[in-house]
């Protein structure tokens, strides 16, 4: 079965740090994937999306996520977190029915 | 992109009523799709609800506990019978934009049984 594991439960950066967010798929084709955020009491956002060509993707908020077929791995990356970033991340990819498997999220904290 | 608006975005309730949530979308879609998140967890599908039939739902659901109705292609809803409080979570309705290219969802209801 299709699957996206997020092996990161909880991180914790500096504001002004570099961060990276760990994703990995199980899924026998490309898969289409995503990544969300889901601020306290807000529902989710879509930060960007992967579903073929330039396998360095752009989104929103200066985010940014690198597709690894090698390493089933698509990870999210910001090169400077500010504070408003703590959130929960999630990962995600779509299922042949279109509807979504989300990975366990990822919790950031960001310290001052 | 589509809008979703949920309602209500949260209550309180007694174990052994039921809650029905409402999800309306500003334009048609062809598939629509409930999810639950449980408190400190991922998001997980119930199920995926059919225009003019039976909704599919996912191992772990079941209709007489969720049953969802899908009148038409901007409206469905989604009722938790029979309440516990084990189903106090966040439930989320989302659609499948027109190219299938990102899916939408409404900002959720927070559902606390007592």
């Amino acid at each position: 079965a299709q699957s996206v594991t997020q092996p990161d439960i909880h991180i914790t950066v500096s504001e002004g740090a570099s961060l990276e967010l760990r994703c990995n798929y199980s899924y026998g084709a490309t898969p289409y994937l995503f990544w969300y955020v889901q601020s306290p009491g807000q529902g989710l956002q879509l930060l960007l999306k992967y579903f073929s060509g330039d396998t360095l993707v752009q989104g929103i908020k200066g985010f940014e996520a690198e597709f690894k077929r090698s390493q089933s791995s698509f990870n999210l990356r910001k090169p400077s977190v500010h504070w408003s970033d703590a959130a929960e991340y999630f990962c995600a990819s779509y299922t042949g029915r279109r509807a979504l498997t989300f990975g366990s999220g990822t919790r950031l904290q960001v310290q001052p | 992109s589509a809008v979703i608006s949920q309602k209500p975005s949260r209550d309180i309730c007694q174990r052994g009523t039921s809650l029905t949530i409402q999800c309306q979308v500003d334009s048609q879609v062809t598939m629509m799709f409930w999810y639950r998140q449980q408190p400190g967890q991922s998001l997980t599908l119930i199920a995926t609800a059919n225009q003019g039939s039976e909704a599919t739902y996912e191992s772990g659901f079941v209709i007489d506990k969720f049953p969802i109705s899908r009148p038409n292609l901007t409206f469905s809803t989604l009722t938790v019978s029979n309440m516990s409080p084990e189903d106090s979570s966040i439930y989320l309705c989302s659609v499948t934009g027109a190219r299938n290219t990102e899916a939408f969802f409404g900002q959720g209801t927070r559902l606390t049984v007592v």
